[in-house]
């Protein structure tokens, strides 16, 4: 089966420019996740999506950050404005379990990989 | 909420040794723990999991322990081949409804040949 796909794989802006990444997750999967991966560290949670509506934004810095997911399948994810401390790689995930229970596999995609200068 | 430990943050084994990486986890609600593992520039790929009924867990070379009383999970990975270097997850379930992973810090495992 077709992985999880993100877009673009690399981005490099400047503070207070605005950018926005692309999630394709697996067909099928019912929940989707975004993660922020700072170098040296792992993966947390921004936003999870059950279907189109939100589960979990609790991480989510929504002065700057938004995410949608329409009709339930891609979503995007923005940062306006970015600051320096952004830079990340921001990884996109998806799982199969409508109940949206993180007991169930999260397939990860290659992630955008954002410097901002 | 959820923190999760992961140590060491760093591993250098000998190829063909044995190499164990250990996570300490705050909520002892959590009852699902993956590790992943990331190689350089690549995405995190499941390797092992563990649910909170089962206190081991085995897949060839890599096995899982769980000791919920001490709210700790281990990593065990045997007879190490350098295509086992790379970074090393470890997370836990957290949330009201456990819809949610809390990762560790990682951990640089190189196995030198």
């Amino acid at each position: 089966e077709a992985g999880v796909a993100q877009s673009p794989r690399y981005k490099i802006i400047e503070k207070r420019q605005s950018v926005a990444f692309w999630c394709n997750p697996i067909s099928g999967h019912a929940t989707l996740y975004w993660y922020q991966q700072i170098l040296g560290q792992g993966p947390k949670l921004l936003i999870q999506f059950q279907n189109n509506g939100v589960v979990d934004d609790s991480q989510l810095p929504k002065d700057r950050f938004s995410a949608e997911r329409l009709k339930g399948v891609d979503s995007t994810l923005k940062i306006q404005p970015a600051k320096l401390e952004d830079s990340a790689v921001y990884l996109c995930a998806s799982s199969p379990l409508s109940s949206g229970r993180a007991r169930e596999t999260q397939y990860f995609g290659p992630g955008t990989r954002l410097l901002v200068l | 909420g959820e923190n999760v430990e992961q140590h060491p943050s760093t591993l250098s084994v000998q190829e063909g040794d044995s190499a164990v990486i250990k996570c300490t986890y705050s909520d002892s609600a959590s009852n699902y723990f993956p590790w992943y593992k990331q190689e350089l520039g690549k995405r995190p790929q499941l390797i092992i999991d563990i649910r909170s009924n089962v206190g081991e867990k085995k897949d060839q070379r890599i096995a899982v322990t769980l000791n919920k009383t001490a709210k700790h999970f281990s990593l065990h990975i045997t007879e190490t081949q350098p295509e086992d270097s790379a970074v090393y997850f470890c997370a836990a379930s957290s949330g009201p409804y456990g819809n949610k992973l809390v990762f560790g810090a990682g951990t640089i495992l190189r196995v030198k040949s």
